[in-house]
């Protein structure tokens, strides 16, 4: 597509319960992101893909949380038993590598009740 | 640990006037420093870059100074226009580091007519 895409655009779960992000990067881009935007915070790191090689899993805050990309495309981020504090806004990013050119999608809003 | 640091929540100018947006980095491993601008309910968008070998980098009505010594960048808006409001985020890359960037909290930028 054009641009990335995410799915859903809002997501209101209860406390306890799984929960599938969707990023849909755009076509050729080799390096897909994912980071999430609390209340009055910045931009925070989870995890990294580029290509075929391990991704870089640094900043996943817990092990409720995993992300796949299958592929080499389409990326889930899964949060088991979320929590109120896993209320964010989780944005996804493709880009063609080097850190630059990123393309950021509208995000996923995930609130937590 | 903020290892890009936006200080100021907030600014707020007049319509034509100099914007001046500030951002300091800890991290000297540093050495690539962006601009996104992000509007509600929008990913963020890049505005403008600058490597760390220059100290300026000029693109129309913006242009990003930075001072290695100091690890300090601002961005500077001029003249300032309504539609320029909204939540700016400085962000850095350090070379070899997979192309992670890491990003500050942002500053919500509001141009008065």
């Amino acid at each position: 597509g054009a641009g990335v895409s995410q799915s859903p655009s809002n997501k209101v779960t209860e406390k306890g319960k799984d929960v599938e992000l969707r990023c849909d990067p755009i076509s050729g881009h080799t390096a897909l992101y994912w980071y999430r935007q609390s209340l009055g915070q910045g931009l925070e790191f989870l995890i990294y893909f580029q290509g075929n090689s391990a991704p870089d899993k640094s900043g996943l805050p817990s092990d409720r949380f995993s992300a796949e990309r299958t592929g080499g495309s389409v990326s889930t981020l899964t949060i088991q038993r979320t929590q109120q504090e896993d209320s964010a806004v989780y944005l996804c990013a493709s880009s063609l590598g080097g850190g630059l050119g990123y393309t950021f999608g509208s995000g996923t809003r995930l609130t937590v009740v | 640990d903020q290892q890009v640091k936006q200080n100021s929540p907030s600014l707020s100018v007049q319509e034509g006037r100099i914007s001046i947006l500030n951002c300091d980095y800890t991290n000297s491993m540093f050495d690539y420093f962006l601009w996104y601008k992000k509007y509600p309910a929008e990913g963020p968008t890049f505005l403008i870059s600058i490597s760390s070998i220059k100290d300026k980098n000029e693109d129309g009505r913006f242009t990003v100074f930075l001072n290695k010594s100091a690890k300090h960048l601002s961005l500077h808006i001029v003249p300032s226009q309504p539609g320029d409001s909204a939540v700016y985020f400085c962000a850095a890359s350090a070379s070899g580091a997979n192309s992670k960037l890491t990003f500050g909290k942002g500053i919500t930028l509001s141009v008065r007519p």
